[in-house]
């Protein structure tokens, strides 16, 4: 059974906070992929990743960084978390071509 | 304009009901089509791929007409739990990334 896992369910962090959000796939899937999703707005891509060490800005990128140092790990790092940064984050992967994608179960962050 | 554009809805219907949507899509040269189901606060599931000739699943048909850009989804003999918000989804093949819809939502009553 393919799987995403994602860190954490739940995250409340305080505003300033350096925030990680760990993703893991065991698909050996080479592409995966950051997104928020907030009410109204669908899920928007902050970030995605073709291979190890390689990374591309998506639509949403301010604010976020990424890190991929092993093909089955893609990070997500909020550098000094802000109160409208407070979503859902949903991680994703694919195996490129015509497949479809796989989502995590999703990280709900706080930042107060 | 949005690369992916759905109907948000809400479509009401009640049990036992047939309810149908589509999406379009703006790049011509898109070639894998998907409908995912999200349920509330949960991730986003893949229902069902949609191919060229359409096809079935079950209560569930997709339809693809890439004259006009837009794929369809109907859903047969409405069930409670067929209740979601379904997200049209679609990629080229040299793509790493896939566009997605913001949803059409689907409340099915008793």
């Amino acid at each position: 059974d393919v799987k995403v896992t994602q860190s954490s369910r739940y995250l409340v962090k305080r505003t300033g906070e350096k925030v990680f959000l760990e993703c893991v796939q065991d698909m050996d899937h080479e592409n995966m992929f950051w997104y928020r999703q907030d009410p109204g707005l669908g899920l928007r891509l902050i970030y995605f990743s073709y291979d190890v060490k390689m990374k591309e800005k998506g639509d949403i990128p301010e604010g976020y960084s990424v890190s991929r140092e092993k093909k089955e790990r893609f990070s997500l790092i909020l550098e000094s978390a802000s109160t409208n940064q407070t979503s859902m984050y949903l991680c994703a992967s694919r195996r490129g071509g015509l497949a479809e994608q796989f989502f995590g179960p999703g990280t709900r962050l706080t930042v107060l | 304009r949005k690369e992916v554009e759905q109907d948000p809805g809400p479509f009401n219907v009640p049990e036992g009901a047939t309810v149908a949507f589509n999406c379009t899509y703006s790049n011509s040269a898109s070639q894998s089509f998907f409908w995912y189901r999200q349920d509330c606060r949960k991730e986003p599931k893949l229902l069902m791929s949609v191919y060229s000739s359409g096809n079935e699943d079950g209560r569930f048909t997709a339809q693809l007409n890439r004259a006009s850009q837009y794929i369809s989804l109907l859903i047969r003999d409405s069930k409670l739990s067929d209740s979601a918000t379904y997200l049209c989804v679609v990629g080229g093949s040299n793509d790493y990334k896939l566009s997605f819809g913001a949803g059409t939502t689907v409340t099915v009553r008793a």
